[in-house]
């Protein structure tokens, strides 16, 4: 079965910081990867995904994320982070085939003045 | 068109009674997740639904807890006989496949307090 690891529960940046969150996997084959975002309150979106080709992914706000195999991880990233980025981040995994998804326990992003 | 719909948005139950969530999907999705969401857990996948279908239970208490997805109308996750450790946010997701790699489009939770 499939596991994923986000080993930062908390993270603070200052507005305008470069960002970079971690996640590791573990799957035997190639894995489905995926980054959401949840706003207090609310439910998941998705930021970006990765199931083949290009190991460096473009997501939405301004958001990528590079798979790296022999790191079995897919840390997402931000050149500059914005106060409205301010969320909690979750990573997952799918393995091949129907569609059940792992989710790690999330890394609460706090974004400073 | 319309997001993944979930009702009531706040329950508020006393131990012992019943608890029953709803989830309306996307237009046009037949695959339905639920998730349970504790504070510093994540999401805990729950089951998956196909129209008429449990596909996979294998994260559903064998006890109290039950799901459906009826031919017609909304998902339904139901929980009999609260107790207090039931309280969390509860999730739904569809989708328009059961394929891994799509994207699973989440609602807005509800929020499940057991006094």
């Amino acid at each position: 079965a499939q596991s994923v690891t986000q080993p930062d529960i908390h993270i603070t940046v200052s507005e305008g910081a470069s960002l970079e969150l971690r996640c590791n996997y573990s799957y035997g084959a190639t894995p489905y990867l995926f980054w959401y975002v949840q706003s207090p309150g609310q439910g998941l979106q998705l930021l970006l995904k990765y199931f083949s080709g290009d190991t460096l992914v473009q997501g939405i706000k301004g958001f990528e994320a590079e798979f790296k195999r022999s790191q079995s991880s897919f840390n997402l990233r931000k050149p500059s982070v914005h106060w409205s980025d301010a969320a909690e981040y979750f990573c997952a995994v799918g393995a091949e085939g129907y569609q059940k998804v792992t989710f790690g326990t999330g890394t609460k992003l706090q974004v400073i003045p | 068109n319309a997001g993944v719909m979930q009702n009531p948005r706040h329950l508020v139950r006393r131990r012992g009674q019943e608890a029953r969530l709803r989830c309306s999907p996307m237009k046009g999705h037949s695959h339905v997740y639920w998730y349970r969401q504790l504070p510093e857990e994540g999401l805990k996948f729950m089951v998956y639904l196909q129209k008429e279908n449990i596909i996979d239970e294998s994260g559903m208490p064998k006890e109290r807890f039950s799901a459906e997805f009826p031919k017609e109308g909304p998902s339904i996750l139901r929980i009999q006989q609260v107790v207090r450790g039931d309280s969390a946010a509860y999730f739904c997701a569809s989708s328009p496949s059961g394929y891994s790699y799509n994207e699973q489009f989440f609602g807005p939770g509800t929020r499940l307090t057991v006094l």
